[in-house]
C-alpha cells in the first residue's frame, strides 16, 4: 500500500516552456503533498508544502510563482514550472504524507513517487 | 533546529556481508526516524520508520534499525547484504512539534561487490 505516482516520468522542454508535472496518492489519501527536487549525488531540498485546497507554502529562496502547486484533492498535486529554463533541469520528487494520530501528536509517513527527470534545453 | 548527519559517503561491502549503515541525529525531543533507500534515477521507498515502542524495528527488504537514545544514533543494519541492495540510503527525522517536514541526512552510498 501507499502507492504514489508521477508523471511524467521524464520530460524534454525547450527555454521559455511551460511544463506540469502531477503527483497522484494512489491508495490512500495524502494530507499533506511535500515537492522536493534533487541535484546528481545529493539528498533531496524540499521546495514547497502544499495540503489540500489550501496554497502551498514555499520554502525560503523558492520562488513561488516560478513553481506553481495546485493541490486539488486529496489524491492529486500538481507542480508546473513556468518559464522553464536550463537551470531548472533537475529530478523533482513529490511524497504524499498518510497521518495516524497518536497521542495527539501526527505521526506522519511520507511515500514517495518515482520522480521526473526535467530536461530544459 | 534539527539535523541528521549520516558520516560515510561511500561504503563498500561484499555480497553475503554484514551491513551497518551510520544514522546521527540533533533534536530536542522524541525523534521519529525513518530509512529511506533510493535507487538510480528512482523515487524514494521507505524501508521502516521509528515512532516509539520497542527500539529495535524491523523494515523490508530484511533491513532492521535500532534507536539509541543515548548515543543519538538510528543506525540501519542487515545481516547479509544482496547485490540488489545496492542504492542509496537516506536517513530522515520529522519535524518538531508535530511538523510534517522531513530533515535528510546527505546520504549514503552503497556498493556491493560480488
Amino acid at each position: 500500500g501507499a502507492v504514489v505516482s508521477q508523471h511524467p516520468s521524464r520530460v524534454i522542454c525547450k527555454s521559455g516552456t511551460s511544463v506540469k508535472i502531477e503527483c497522484r496518492s494512489l491508495d490512500f489519501q495524502a494530507t499533506t503533498m511535500f515537492w522536493y527536487r534533487q541535484f546528481p549525488k545529493q539528498s533531496l531540498m524540499l521546495m514547497a508544502t502544499s495540503n489540500e485546497g489550501s496554497k502551498a507554502t514555499y520554502e525560503q529562496g523558492v520562488e513561488k510563482d516560478k513553481f506553481l502547486i495546485n493541490h486539488a484533492s486529496l489524491t492529486l498535486s500538481t507542480l508546473t514550472v513556468t518559464s522553464a529554463h536550463p537551470e531548472d533541469s533537475s529530478f523533482y520528487i513529490c511524497s504524499g504524507g498518510e497521518v495516524r494520530k497518536a497521542g495527539g501528536r501526527g505521526q506522519e509517513t511520507q511515500y514517495f513517487g518515482p520522480g521526473t527527470r526535467l530536461l530544459v534545453l | 533546529a534539527q539535523s541528521v548527519t549520516q558520516p560515510d559517503i561511500h561504503i563498500t561491502v561484499s555480497e553475503g556481508a554484514s551491513l551497518e549503515l551510520r544514522c546521527n541525529y540533533s533534536y530536542g525531543a522524541t525523534p521519529y526516524l525513518f530509512w529511506y533507500v533510493q535507487s538510480p534515477g528512482q523515487g524514494l521507498q521507505l524501508l521502516l520508520k521509528y515512532f516509539s515502542g520497542d527500539t529495535l524495528v524491523q523494515g523490508i527488504k530484511g533491513f532492521e534499525a535500532e534507536f539509541k537514545r543515548s548515543q543519538s544514533s538510528f543506525n540501519l543494519r542487515k545481516p547479509s547484504v544482496h547485490w540488489s541492495d545496492a542504492a542509496e540510503y537516506f536517513c530522515a527525522v520529522l519535524g518538531p512539534g508535530g511538523g510534517n517536514k522531513l530533515t535528510f541526512g546527505t546520504g549514503t552510498q552503497l556498493k556491493v561487490e560480488l
